[in-house]
């Protein structure tokens, strides 16, 4: 089945500056890759997400990159904001059965 | 967006206990709801895949008789908890999503069980 490796497990950076999370998959039939923000007791929100015929998407201040090839995708934030504070997922799915792996998760810490 | 509504949001009941949790997918027809377990600063484990009608599929190493899923209809399915003990503790989250459509999974709130 389908691994995903999510780097890195803690992740704090300064009120302004940008935050990368990188996820690696394992199979390659895996076609869309959504990412997801989860504060404390709360369900985790899509953020953005991808598909395997692009190779980068942009909504605002987030972007994810997606290298087929290598079997892996990033989240970018530029000029992160304390309220940006949470932790982050990836996950993947082969599209069967709409079936999400999710990663280990990456806990940002955006200080003041 | 989609909502999912998901009850209760929080459980804390005896040993011994059976729990039923309730997944509602409120304004589109859910073909498929997922649930799925999450203890303490660890990630999501899809615990089974529930399609309408028919039987759940379980993730491998989750017990399908303690873990019950019912898919009834399409915006309804239940997850009951059978006998839960101290380690069935955890938070317990579904999602719904209509197969075939370009929709991600819409997640509910989550039911955070306690079994003391």
């Amino acid at each position: 089945g389908e691994n995903v490796e999510q780097h890195p497990s803690t992740l704090s950076v300064q009120e302004g500056d940008s935050a990368v999370i990188k996820c690696t998959y394992s199979d390659s039939a895996s076609n869309y890759f959504p990412w997801y923000k989860q504060e404390l007791g709360k369900r985790p929100q899509l953020i953005i997400d991808i598909r395997s015929n692009v190779g980068e998407k942009k909504d605002q201040r987030i972007a994810v990159t997606l290298n087929k090839t290598a079997k892996h995708f990033s989240l970018h934030i530029t000029e992160t904001q304390p309220e940006d504070s949470a932790v982050y997922f990836c996950a993947a799915d082969t599209g069967t059965a709409s079936k999400l792996t999710f990663g280990t998760g990456t806990r940002l810490q955006v200080t003041l | 967006g989609a909502v999912v509504s998901q009850h209760p949001s929080r459980v804390i009941c005896k040993s011994g206990t059976s729990v039923k949790i309730e997944c509602r997918s409120l304004d589109f027809q859910a073909t498929t709801m997922f649930w799925y377990r999450q203890f303490p600063k660890k990630s999501l484990m899809l615990m089974a895949t529930s399609n309408e009608g028919s039987k759940a599929t379980y993730e491998q190493g989750v017990e399908k008789d303690k873990f019950l899923i019912n898919h009834a209809s399409l915006t309804l399915s239940t997850l009951t908890v059978t006998s839960a003990h101290p380690e069935d503790s955890s938070f317990y989250i579904c999602s719904a999503h209509r197969q075939g459509s370009n929709q991600p999974q819409h997640f509910g709130d989550g039911t955070r069980l306690s079994i003391l």
